[in-house]
């Protein structure tokens, strides 16, 4: 389908790990990216992952990319209350002009 | 890093009028701008993309003579809603990027609430 897909809600304990999963579409997209936003705010880049890597850590933050089933995870370790937000998975359709196509955004709530 | 900038980042006005939305890079050079919007708790729907000194393009189902897209120079685009109405109040963020084959570099605003009433 044309549509970046994710799960809608995760909820975890404090001090836990968060995964957070996408499916994406386009398989020509050279960058896929997660974004977090908290109420009332804009976005934040958290992490971009090129195309040709399959993981990349970045503190407590792990993307993993299954390019064969246009997977993208996000995990986040060691979950905090600071972590409760809105995260997106987006893709860059390089081929429509490089516009990104975001997913519908998991809401990860973290219990203290 | 960079920066963009967008306002005003709320606005309430009354049906009929027309609101006009800035986004600026400050700090860089933006070949291409996109504008979204974001109804509660959903997905950043992308509404067109506008490259500096040519006509926005549309996604399919935006009303290109409702939401008019400037970008006169490299690092200024506006989102003009025009005789809004409440069914146009939304979150409307915009991105600027000076990507050139596909650079991974997009910087969002911090976005604009609009309501309309």
């Amino acid at each position: 389908g044309e549509d970046v897909e994710q799960s809608l809600f995760l909820s975890v304990r404090e001090g836990d790990s968060s995964v957070i999963n996408c499916t994406y579409t386009d398989s020509s997209s050279t960058y896929l990216y997660w974004y977090k936003q908290e109420p009332g705010a804009g976005l934040q880049l958290l992490t971009y992952i090129f195309s040709n890597m399959d993981m990349k850590q970045d503190q407590r933050l792990t993307v993993l990319l299954n390019k064969k089933d246009k997977h993208l995870s996000l995990r986040i370790a060691d979950t905090q209350t600071g972590d409760s937000a809105i995260y997106f998975c987006a893709e860059n359709r390089g081929n429509q002009g490089g516009k990104l196509i975001f997913g519908q955004g998991t809401e990860l709530s973290v219990k203290p | 890093g960079a920066v963009v900038s967008q306002h005003p980042s709320r606005v309430i006005c009354k049906s009929g009028t027309s609101v006009k939305i800035e986004c600026r890079s400050l700090d860089f050079q933006a070949t291409t701008m996109f504008w979204y919007r974001q109804f509660p708790k959903q997905s950043l729907m992308l509404m067109a993309t506008s490259n500096e000194g040519s006509k926005a393009t549309y996604e399919q189902g935006v009303e290109k003579d409702k939401f008019l897209i400037n970008h006169a120079s490299l690092t200024l685009s506006t989102l003009t809603v025009t005789s809004a109405h409440p069914e146009d109040s939304s979150f409307y963020i915009c991105s600027a990027t000076n990507h050139r084959g596909g650079s991974y570099g997009y910087t969002f605003g911090s976005g604009t609430r609009l309501t309309v009433v």
